[in-house]
C-alpha cells in the first residue's frame, strides 16, 4: 500500500517569493513516479512535474522544481517567483512503476494563496 | 483535440437511482481511470483500464461498475446512488512521458459534480 501525507492544509505566499509545498510518502515499491499537480478554483487538475524514484537529478518544470530526498522519503515541490495565478490547491501523487498503467495515490492537498 | 471529455459537468440525483458517467478521449491513450474527489480532499481511484476489455478495481469500487468497449470510451455507471456518492468525479487517461521510462503522467477531464439527495 501507498500513503502520501501533505502535512500543510494552506499556506500564504508573497508575489514574487518563492514557496515550499512538504510531501511525503510511504511505500514498500522499489520503483515508483512522484507527481504533483495543480487544481485552480475553476476545478481542473494540471499536471506539474513528475520525479521517478530512479532519478538522479531532481526535476524542473520552469518555475516549478522538485526536491526529491529519497532516503527522507519526501518529495517538496517549490515554486519560485510565485504569480497570482499560482493560487490554487496543490496535490501530491505517487504510483507503482508497472507495465500495466500507473494508478496515482493522492495526498490531501496543500492550498496556496498568494498575496500581491 | 478535445482531450478528455466529460459529461455531464453537474448532476442531481435522488436516493436510489442510477446513472452512468460519460467519458471519452481523443488521444488514443491506453489507460484510462476513474477517480472521486470529495470535499476538501484528495482523490481516491475508483476503476482503472489498461485497454478495451479489461478493467479493475481502484481503492473505492463498492457503488460502481465500469466498461471499457472501445479505446476512447470508458463510462462509470452508479446503481442505487446514496448520499456517499456526492463527490466530484474525474475521468482521466494516460501516456508515457517522453524520455522518463515508467511514468505515466495522467490527462484528466474537468470532472462531473453529482449530488445526491
Amino acid at each position: 500500500a501507498q500513503k502520501i501525507t501533505q502535512t500543510q492544509p494552506g499556506m500564504f505566499v508573497q508575489e514574487k517569493e518563492a514557496v515550499t509545498l512538504d510531501c511525503t510518502y510511504d511505500t514498500s515499491d522499489q520503483s515508483y513516479g512522484l507527481f504533483w499537480y495543480k487544481q485552480p478554483s475553476s476545478g481542473e487538475m494540471i499536471f506539474l512535474i513528475y520525479q521517478g524514484s530512479y532519478d538522479e537529478q531532481n526535476a524542473t518544470e520552469g518555475r516549478y522544481s522538485l526536491n526529491f530526498q529519497k532516503a527522507r522519503k519526501s518529495a517538496n515541490l517549490v515554486i519560485s517567483a510565485s504569480q497570482l495565478g499560482d493560487s490554487a490547491m496543490y496535490f501530491c501523487a505517487m504510483s507503482p512503476i508497472k507495465a500495466a498503467g500507473n494508478k496515482l495515490t493522492f495526498g490531501g492537498g496543500t492550498r496556496v494563496l498568494v498575496k500581491p | 483535440n478535445a482531450g478528455v471529455t466529460q459529461t455531464p459537468k453537474f448532476r442531481i440525483l435522488k436516493i436510489g437511482q442510477s446513472m452512468t458517467l460519460q467519458c471519452t478521449q481523443d488521444m488514443n491513450h491506453n489507460y484510462m481511470y476513474w477517480y472521486r474527489q470529495d470535499p476538501g480532499m484528495g482523490l481516491k481511484l475508483i476503476y482503472y483500464s489498461v485497454g478495451a476489455g479489461i478493467t479493475d478495481k481502484g481503492e473505492v469500487p463498492n457503488g460502481y461498475n465500469v466498461s471499457r468497449s472501445t479505446t476512447e470510451d470508458f463510462p462509470l455507471r452508479l446503481e442505487l446512488a446514496a448520499p456517499s456518492q456526492t463527490s466530484v468525479y474525474f475521468c482521466a487517461s494516460s501516456y508515457r512521458a517522453r524520455g522518463r521510462v515508467g511514468a505515466n503522467v495522467l490527462t484528466f477531464g474537468a470532472g462531473s459534480r453529482l449530488t445526491v439527495l
